[in-house]
């Protein structure tokens, strides 16, 4: 069952614009991760989040988490052609089985030229 | 820079028929996962290693559906017999140990006709 829920489930800018992606959730996590995925290919890991942490940056790349709010944000700025993707948020939670990642429904984001 | 490698990456069978799929995970990473992800959804985890143990298989279809890592490295994912909504792409990812970031591979396509 999918944890994370992604918002909006479809994005289209213009290039040189941001994009801002949503993901909330529903337990108690570790850490969260974001992914972007090509169509038809593997995923890519982008930038990890700890639970004790509140913000983080990766080059373009801005990560927000908000745990009594249990939800994350993903913003991308200056976007560029080439950062049209589904990007996936994904929760790591501690169970009897060890830890689990579970993935979001994915964001599809189109950036125009 | 190393890469988790799948084979084959795309797989089309007729149902009822058995279908494996290989996967080579990084060098050194203890944890191999494998996930199965419908057009259009997030990766859903279908069983995850440590090292050669199955540690979560909680979701995996046990009745067509088994997975090994003999030694601990490369890993096989069969179904037998396959069915028509197992049309999906395969995804195998490997990582350092359960909660950090997961390196994933191209994904084997299935189509069950």
């Amino acid at each position: 069952s999918q944890q994370g829920e992604e918002d909006p489930q479809a994005l289209s800018i213009q290039e040189g614009e941001n994009a801002t992606m949503n993901c909330s959730y529903k337990t108690s996590i570790n850490n969260l991760q974001w992914y972007r995925q090509n169509s038809g290919r593997g995923l890519v890991h982008l930038i990890l989040i700890r639970s004790n942490e509140r913000e983080k940056h990766s080059g373009r790349l801005r990560v927000t988490l908000d745990t009594s709010k249990k939800s994350s944000s993903l913003l991308i700025t200056a976007s560029r052609a080439a950062d049209t993707a589904s990007y996936f948020c994904a929760t790591s939670t501690s169970g009897t089985s060890g830890s689990r990642l579970t993935f979001g429904e994915g964001t599809q984001l189109t950036v125009n030229p | 820079e190393a890469e988790v490698a799948q084979s084959p990456r795309y797989k089309i069978t007729e149902k009822s028929q058995a279908v494996a799929f290989w996967c080579d995970p990084i060098s050194g990473h203890a944890t191999l996962y494998w996930y199965r992800q419908i057009l259009g959804q997030g990766p859903e985890l279908l069983v995850q290693f440590q090292d050669e143990s199955v540690v979560d298989d909680s979701q995996l279809p046990k009745d067509r559906f088994s997975a090994e890592r003999l030694k601990g490295v490369d890993s096989t994912l069969k179904i037998q017999p396959a069915e028509l909504g197992d049309s999906a792409m395969y995804l195998c990812a490997s990582s350092l140990g359960g909660q950090e970031t997961q390196y994933f591979g191209p994904g084997t396509r299935l189509l069950v006709l």
